[in-house]
């Protein structure tokens, strides 16, 4: 079955320092795409990057990287130069072609991320 | 602005009674979906949609009802077979074609039962 682990249920990071979020998944299927979504205290979801399983280079969008290991299945989430803004509750989700045509996304439980000052 | 509206933010509600909660998106997309999200936890879908007039259930949509008439409404019904219905509702978007586009998400909605 489909499962998405977030072992870290809170992390704490120094303002401009660099921190990981750690994803493991599980998936039989060769075909998935791997997403992080970011949800402040307002309880919006905002999309943050994406990971296609055949992609041979790791996704970025500006101070978001996507450390994609493949045989380790794991999509951790690299904050570079953290800010105060990014303390939030981030989520690891995965869709695969099982599912549906690939319409159905699984979502981890979340870490909470605390930058201090 | 292009994006999703979910109302109302905050709604209250007695032992017995449906409720609806609405979606509206004006970004053209064909698949909408809901999830309930319970404190301190991930999302779970409750009912998704890829088309106009079809719907398939997800995870947990025991207790929900769900209708897609237009391409750019979503409204669910929480009804009063749901036992646990205090939770936080998120409703979302995506374009087809390409199942790995990612979901756009409205504000949300919490939801009380009182």
């Amino acid at each position: 079955a489909q499962k998405i682990t977030q072992t870290q249920p809170g992390m704490f990071v120094q303002e401009k320092e660099a921190v990981t979020l750690d994803c493991t998944y599980d998936t039989s299927d060769p075909s998935y795409g791997l997403f992080w979504y970011k949800q402040p205290s307002s309880g919006e979801m905002i999309f943050l990057i994406y990971q296609g399983s055949y992609d041979q280079q790791n996704a970025t969008e500006g101070r978001y990287s996507l450390n994609f290991q493949k045989a380790r299945k794991s999509a951790n989430l690299v904050i570079s130069a953290s800010q105060l803004g990014d303390s939030a509750m981030y989520f690891c989700a995965m869709r695969d072609d099982r599912n549906t045509g690939g319409f159905k996304t699984i979502f981890g439980a979340g870490t909470r991320l605390f930058v201090k000052a | 602005d292009g994006g999703i509206t979910q109302s109302p933010k905050y709604l209250f509600r007695k032992e017995g009674q449906n409720v609806t909660l609405s979606c509206e998106q004006n970004l053209n997309h064909d698949a909408m979906y809901w999830y309930r999200q319970d404190p301190g936890q991930g999302l779970r879908l409750i009912y998704y949609s890829q088309i106009v007039n079809d719907f398939q259930k997800g995870d947990i949509a025991e207790g929900y009802s769900v209708s897609r008439e237009k391409k750019e409404s979503f409204p669910l019904t929480v009804t009063s077979a749901q036992k646990n219905p205090t939770a936080f509702y998120l409703c979302a978007s995506s374009a087809t074609g390409n199942p790995y586009n990612e979901q756009f998400f409205g504000p949300g909605t919490r939801l009380t039962v009182l």
